[in-house]
């Protein structure tokens, strides 16, 4: 069974400065991973989408790598601003998608 | 494109009592699947339909079933509710293969149902 585990859970920095997150998965049988953004309540919207053979895929201030092998990616988020507040979500697609908890994130102005 | 709509947006019921919730897909897709997200945390997979019939399931029971129809719209039903069916219901879509598409899934806004 897929595990997806998320850290850090919560995440608090000031405006501008760089996010870091964390993910992590234990079977490497993928055909891609997603990272998803989610607002209190809402639904989810799609930031970065990693083909299994890609290393890594940017968008604006957004890059993610993904390392198959050893069950990890990392979104990287440049120059945090207040409007970055949001939980975090990746998914990894194994057929269908499995989620970890997110990361909450909160950037003080 | 309207994008992946649900209906309705809250819904409040009591235990015991059967809903039936809706999905409208992306335009162009047809691969219509359902995930339950509890309070804190990461949305679990429901089960998928494509092609009107349902693909692949996740660890749910029979209380939960679904429907997808010819438009490629989709219901999911749940009898015989309890309390901790009390969750936000999000329906995403994806273009024709599902199983192992490589594109984006797109998430609907959600159903949020409270169960009493």
């Amino acid at each position: 069974k897929q595990e997806v585990t998320q850290i850090p859970a919560a995440l608090s920095v000031p405006e501008g400065e760089n996010l870091v997150l964390n993910c992590s998965f234990t079977d490497s049988a993928i055909y891609n991973l997603q990272w998803f953004r989610q607002d209190p309540g809402k639904g989810l919207t799609s930031l970065l989408l990693i083909q299994s053979s890609q290393r890594e895929q940017t968008s604006g201030r957004l890059n993610a790598s993904l390392d198959k092998s050893s069950g990890r990616s990392t979104l990287y988020i440049a120059a945090s601003q207040p409007g970055d507040s949001a939980t975090y979500l990746c998914a990894v697609n194994d057929y269908k998608l499995s989620f970890g908890a997110g990361t909450t994130v909160t950037v003080r102005a | 494109d309207a994008g992946v709509t649900q209906s309705p947006t809250h819904l409040i019921k009591t235990r015991g009592q059967q809903v039936t919730l809706r999905c409208s897909p992306k335009s162009g897709h047809d691969t219509v699947s359902w995930y339950q997200q509890a309070l804190g945390q990461g949305p679990q997979f429901i089960f998928q339909y494509y092609e009107e019939e349902e693909r692949q399931r996740g660890n749910f029971p029979d209380r939960f079933s679904g429907h997808q129809f010819p438009n490629y719209s989709s219901e999911l039903n749940v009898n015989a509710l309890l309390l901790g069916d009390s969750a936000l219901y999000l329906c995403a879509s994806s273009p024709s293969g599902g199983v192992s598409v490589v594109g984006t899934q797109y998430f609907g806004p959600g159903t949020r149902l409270l169960v009493l």
